[in-house]
């Protein structure tokens, strides 16, 4: 099983609102990552957990809150966005990353939309 | 942080036609790796290239990592409207293990 799941697929919140976003791998991988996609542009990194311990925090605005309850589960805690922050929220998840690098594997992502 | 650039942005092409995508860095890449976004979809790994001068193929797809380890190119054979979507270069690792940088990226369309 090579599938990354994550809910919901879509998302709309108003700015006073507070969802989460949820990501599930049973690769047992023990890295597990959240991007934040904009239209026609890359994938930006956001958050690294590696051994279920934050490693990685890409300055990322306190609104944005994840936590990894165990090995195999992601959230993203979301409190307060602008619209600014709607975008395609990408999860990933590979082996332990070292210097030469490992493939990552995402998940179909949550469009999130914030009004 | 380690940083690449890519190009073309856009690519538009006739079904039949090859295509190119470059990435190139200043800086000596420990590896890259390549991606590929269909139209609504999310990034899937093609492969990764860690060796100097290295060349991989997967069918019509050729890789390329150049000898100095500071560009490499993703080639397509006689493309198909299937080939259509954004093809994404990544640079790993570095001092920031787990830190996935990509392109920009390069936008695919075929015309049938």
């Amino acid at each position: 099983d090579t599938e990354v799941t994550q809910t919901p697929k879509h998302l709309v919140m108003g700015m006073t609102n507070k969802k989460s976003l949820k990501c599930e791998q049973h690769m047992g991988h023990r890295a597990m990552y959240w991007y934040k996609q904009k239209a026609k542009k890359p994938p930006e990194l956001m958050f690294v957990y590696s051994y279920e311990k934050l490693s990685i925090n890409e300055s990322v605005p306190s609104r944005f809150s994840p936590e990894c309850p165990n090995s195999s589960l992601l959230n993203l805690h979301l409190h307060a966005l602008q619209p600014e922050d709607s975008a395609l929220y990408l999860c990933a998840s590979s082996l332990i990353p070292g210097l030469a690098g490992v493939t990552q594997y995402f998940g179909p992502g949550t469009r999130l939309t914030v009004t | 942080g380690q940083q690449v650039m890519q190009i073309p942005q856009y690519q538009h092409v006739q079904e039949g036609e090859d295509f190119t995508t470059y990435c190139n860095s200043s800086t000596t890449l420990s590896n890259i790796q390549w991606y590929k976004q269909r139209p609504g979809g999310h990034p899937v790994f093609l492969i990764q290239l860690v060796k100097s001068g290295e060349v991989k193929k997967q069918k019509r797809l050729t890789f390329q990592f150049g000898e100095a380890k500071k560009n490499s190119s993703l080639h397509i054979t006689a493309t198909q409207t299937t080939d259509v979507g954004t093809y994404f270069c990544a640079v790993a690792g570095g001092t920031s293990y787990g830190k996935l940088t990509f392109g920009q990226g390069t936008i695919l369309t075929v015309h049938p």
